[in-house]
């Protein structure tokens, strides 16, 4: 069965960093990208960026490129969500998500996170 | 930026079709497949429709999806109280950005 789970909910304060991980089992981790998606209080989806851990390539939103940082270590079966300095609008619902392959132009989230918390507050 | 506009709600009584519309604002995703998600109050999204038409294994036949143009619809048919949920269609965009539409809330009567 393939499972994506998420690191639990973090409390942090402005400024500071953070890293939240999201691992990968039941499938060849290497072999598929790894995407995450923001969801802030009351709100929609929003998609940040994603990472494939064969080659290490990486994709960012325009919305959200230079804001976080995405990764993975394919040894170990995990992704990562990183924030350099956070403010209090990150805070959010994060979850990360496996991305099934038909064609170039379709491909589709088919396993999903339980999601990971963040929460920035002074 | 390329945006999905979907109605911000819809409803329906038990048995009944309900239908939710997902219009692309730009060109740049009109060819390309959409996606449907369904996320239940307080849970991760779940994977509805793919490919525009497509249902996951496990997806009843009550949903279904469709697309034309620049335009998509998700129709579920035979509404029941479980289908109370938020539903986001999504596509990429030529740039290889992949975009959610704006969510609907469907209640059930």
């Amino acid at each position: 069965e393939v499972q994506l789970v998420q690191s639990g909910a973090e409390i942090k304060k402005p400024g500071e960093s953070l890293r939240i991980s999201c691992k990968g089992s039941g499938y060849m981790f290497s072999v598929y990208w790894i995407g995450w998606v923001r969801q802030m209080p009351g709100k929609g989806l929003e998609w940040l960026g994603m990472f494939h851990p064969g080659d290490s390539q990486v994709r960012y939103s325009p919305s959200f490129h230079g804001q976080v940082t995405i990764s993975a270590d394919k040894s170990i079966s995990i992704a990562y969500l990183q924030w350099n300095s956070l403010k209090a609008s990150d805070t959010a619902m994060y979850y990360c998500a496996r991305l099934q392959s038909g064609s170039h132009f379709d491909r589709w989230f088919d396993a999903w996170g339980q999601g990971t918390l963040v929460t920035v507050s002074s | 930026q390329s945006v999905l506009t979907q109605p911000p709600s819809a409803s329906g009584t038990p048995g009944q079709r309900v239908t939710i519309s997902c219009s692309a604002t730009s060109s740049n995703i009109g060819g390309n497949p959409v996606y449907w998600y369904r996320q239940l109050p307080g849970t991760a999204p779940k994977l509805l429709i793919y490919s525009s038409d497509l249902r996951p294994s496990g997806v009843p036949d009550r949903f279904s999806g469709s697309k034309s143009g620049t335009s998509a619809s998700l129709a579920i048919s035979g509404l029941q109280s479980e289908d109370e949920a938020d539903y986001y269609c999504a596509a990429w965009d030529d740039n290889f950005n992949y975009v959610f539409g704006t969510g609907t809330k469907v209640t059930v009567l």
